[in-house]
């Protein structure tokens, strides 16, 4: 069974500048996760889906970052328009069950570079 | 507001010896408490679960105790081995499926 995967695994891109960066989370599993990482520091909530629904998105920092997850598959989360403050790493993660543990599986991440 | 805390942002501990990673909380919202695992440049792994009914977890060199009146979680691993050197993250969850994280511990154990 494929694990999470996300692409891109760098971006390297100016302020100003626009990104999507993409999550295939694990087959069947309804429940989709985005975070960030900055600086090394805390791993950020930023939102939930449950199939193509968004759950809980109180953790998106403001309007520039908008995230989809087109028939409950795949996911996107787009920058637009990308500032400095935006550099760090996403994370993408999943999980199977509604009301489960709460073990999720994670991707490797997308590292985000605005210059 | 910060409702996941762990104090300790670095720790070292002797190969063979006991490692404590602490994590405190802020609310009661929780039903599941838990610890993931981060090497550099990998995603987190999850490592080991509690539910907010239970006290004490253990799976292998690795347990879990929660204790709800102080809103406290810790993490045990007993004995520590080089491999375990990583960052180890507190996370708990809510029953609407929302995982909040700490902020982490880098843990260095020496051989």
């Amino acid at each position: 069974e494929a694990g999470v995967t996300q692409f891109p695994s760098h971006s390297v891109i100016e302020k100003g500048q626009t990104v999507t960066l993409r999550c295939d989370p694990i087959s069947g599993h309804d429940n989709l996760y985005w975070y960030r990482r900055v600086m090394g520091k805390e791993i950020k909530f930023l939102l939930h889906f449950v199939k193509e629904s968004k759950q809980d998105e109180s953790g998106m920092p403001n309007n520039r970052f908008l995230a989809e997850r087109t028939g409950g598959t795949y996911s996107t989360l787009k920058v637009q328009p990308a500032e400095l403050e935006d550099s760090g790493v996403y994370f993408c993660a999943s999980s199977r069950l509604l009301g489960g543990t709460g073990e999720l599986f994670f991707g490797e991440g997308s590292r985000l570079t605005v210059l | 507001d910060q409702q996941v805390k762990q104090n300790s942002p670095s720790l070292s501990v002797q190969e063979g010896r006991i490692s404590i990673l602490n994590c405190d909380y802020t609310n009661s919202m929780f039903d599941y408490f838990l610890w993931y695992k981060k090497y550099p440049a990998e995603g987190p792994t999850f490592l080991i679960s509690i539910s907010s009914i239970k006290d004490k977890n253990e799976d292998g060199r690795f347990t879990v105790f929660l204790n709800k009146s102080a809103k406290h979680l810790s993490l045990h691993i007993v004995p520590s081995q080089p491999g375990d050197s990583a960052v180890y993250f507190c996370a708990l969850k809510t029953s609407y499926d929302k995982v909040i994280f700490g902020p982490g511990t880098s843990l260095s154990v020496i051989p």
